[in-house]
């Protein structure tokens, strides 16, 4: 069964606004978490490190006043897309490491994110 | 940086036949993993290889590492419609200084896979 949850699976949102997507670790605590993002038809892309209790590790590029994550809890990271634009618009997914799978990465199911 | 190279980009095969994907890297490899994805899905881990000449199989699919850790690739035996969907090779960052790989993942940019009836 899946090991991370995503929520929610797909949002339509309206240009300025901001959403948030949620990430959850079943069963177990991680204390980093992992986003991407996927255009279509592309592969995926790493965004940032999420990381429990301090600031996420954003990767060259990644603007980190619009792409806003917190890592609140254990099991819990939060991105949140600000003022989203359509270009914006992409396939947001994160990944965790259960302590007891080894070195296996688990993702999410993916978030399709449509702004107009 | 490194990059990852995946080929063929695509592929259609009939139902029953093997195949092959290959992903190369420009750089040694610390951990290689393999994923499927269906279009707007997430991914669904296969296998993950560390070790040169590591080879691990589950089901009808395999996986290799060379030796030189800089290329593996994933043969799929007797491929069902099942099968379909894109495959992507993904290549840990780096380890810390405890040999722990770091989780964050390149990603090569996928096969997709038609497996026809």
């Amino acid at each position: 069964g899946a090991v991370v949850s995503q929520h929610p699976s797909w949002v339509i949102c309206k240009s300025g606004t901001s959403v948030k997507i949620e990430c959850r670790s079943l069963d177990f605590q991680a204390t980093t978490m992992f986003w991407y993002r996927q255009f279509p038809k592309q592969s995926l892309m790493l965004m940032a490190t999420s990381n429990e209790g301090s600031k996420a590790t954003y990767e060259q590029g990644v603007e980190k006043d619009k792409f806003l994550i917190n890592h609140a809890s254990l099991t819990l990271s939060t991105l949140t897309v600000t003022s989203a634009h359509p270009e914006d618009s992409s396939f947001y997914i994160c990944s965790a490491r259960p302590p007891y799978e080894g070195e296996k990465l688990f993702f999410g199911s993916g978030t399709q994110l449509s702004v107009l | 940086s490194q990059e990852l190279e995946q080929s063929p980009q695509s592929l259609i095969v009939q139902e029953g036949k093997n195949l092959t994907i290959n992903c190369t890297s420009s750089k040694t490899l610390y951990g290689l993993y393999w994923y499927k994805q269906k279009y707007g899905e997430g991914l669904i881990f296969l296998m993950m290889l560390q070790k040169g000449g590591e080879e691990k199989s589950h089901e009808k699919i395999t996986a290799k590492l060379d030796e030189k850790k800089q290329q593996s690739s994933l043969h799929i035996t007797a491929s069902q419609p099942s099968h379909a969907g894109i495959y992507l090779c993904g290549a840990d960052k780096g380890t810390n200084a405890g040999g722990t790989s770091y989780g964050k993942l390149t990603f090569g940019q996928g096969t997709i896979l038609t497996v026809h009836p």
